[in-house]
């Protein structure tokens, strides 16, 4: 069945540094792919999405590119900030039901 | 402001009742979901529904109940059945063809 496999976490980063956590999907056709953050005691918030191959899903600062040869979809930002510390989740979902298929989540910690 | 909208933020009972828990969104949304989501782990799908008076059971059904006769609204019930129901719980809703869900803020349940 589909899959979503996230890098472990924690990942801690210092204020302005290269954020990448990656994100690889296991899955039959063209499926559309989304980043979610949580943020302590929250619920999820949308963060991107790419809904076909070669798409570029950006938003905050992030982005991440729909990647078909490698299926994957890794979340990247230039410069982070402490404000960014959070549970992010990389999620699949076919059109035939419209189930989102999850990632376990990774925690990223931003220390100033 | 459109959105989703859960209550309590935080419930305690005891072991043994069932405890409801509100789910009401404003969105026009057709498609309506309900998550838990343990310490530290990804999200599990527990009810799901695409149209009023229709729902399926997720991966994690057992010991929970639900019923949507309003589109706007989507409770889920803890039964006593449920043997480990301290969790957080995240409900969605999607709008009609598109594939991403929006959260509401979560309940945290406990039970001792």
């Amino acid at each position: 069945g589909d899959s979503v496999t996230q890098m472990e976490g924690p990942v801690t980063l210092s204020e302005e540094a290269f954020l990448t956590i990656n994100c690889t999907y296991t899955a039959t056709g063209y499926p559309s792919l989304f980043w979610y953050v949580q943020y302590p005691g929250e619920g999820l918030q949308l963060l991107l999405k790419a809904t076909k191959a070669d798409d570029k899903g950006s938003n905050k600062g992030f982005e991440a590119t729909y990647r078909k040869e490698t299926t994957s979809f890794h979340l990247e930002k230039g410069s982070v900030q402490v404000s960014d510390s959070a549970v992010y989740f990389c999620a699949l979902t076919h059109d035939s039901n419209y189930q989102l298929i999850w990632g376990a989540g990774t925690k990223l910690i931003i220390k100033p | 402001d459109g959105g989703i909208t859960q209550s309590p933020k935080y419930l305690f009972r005891k072991e043994g009742q069932n405890v409801t828990l509100s789910c009401e969104q404003n969105l026009n949304h057709d498609a309506m979901y309900w998550y838990r989501q343990d310490p530290g782990q990804g999200l599990r799908l527990i009810y799901y529904s695409q149209i009023v008076n229709d729902f399926q059971k997720g991966d994690i059904a057992e010991g929970y109940s639900v019923s949507r006769e309003k589109k706007e609204s989507f409770p889920l019930t803890v039964t006593s059945a449920q043997k480990n129901p301290t969790a957080f719980y995240l409900c969605a809703s999607r709008r009609g063809a598109a594939y991403e869900q929006y959260f509401g803020p979560g309940t945290r349940l406990t039970v001792t």
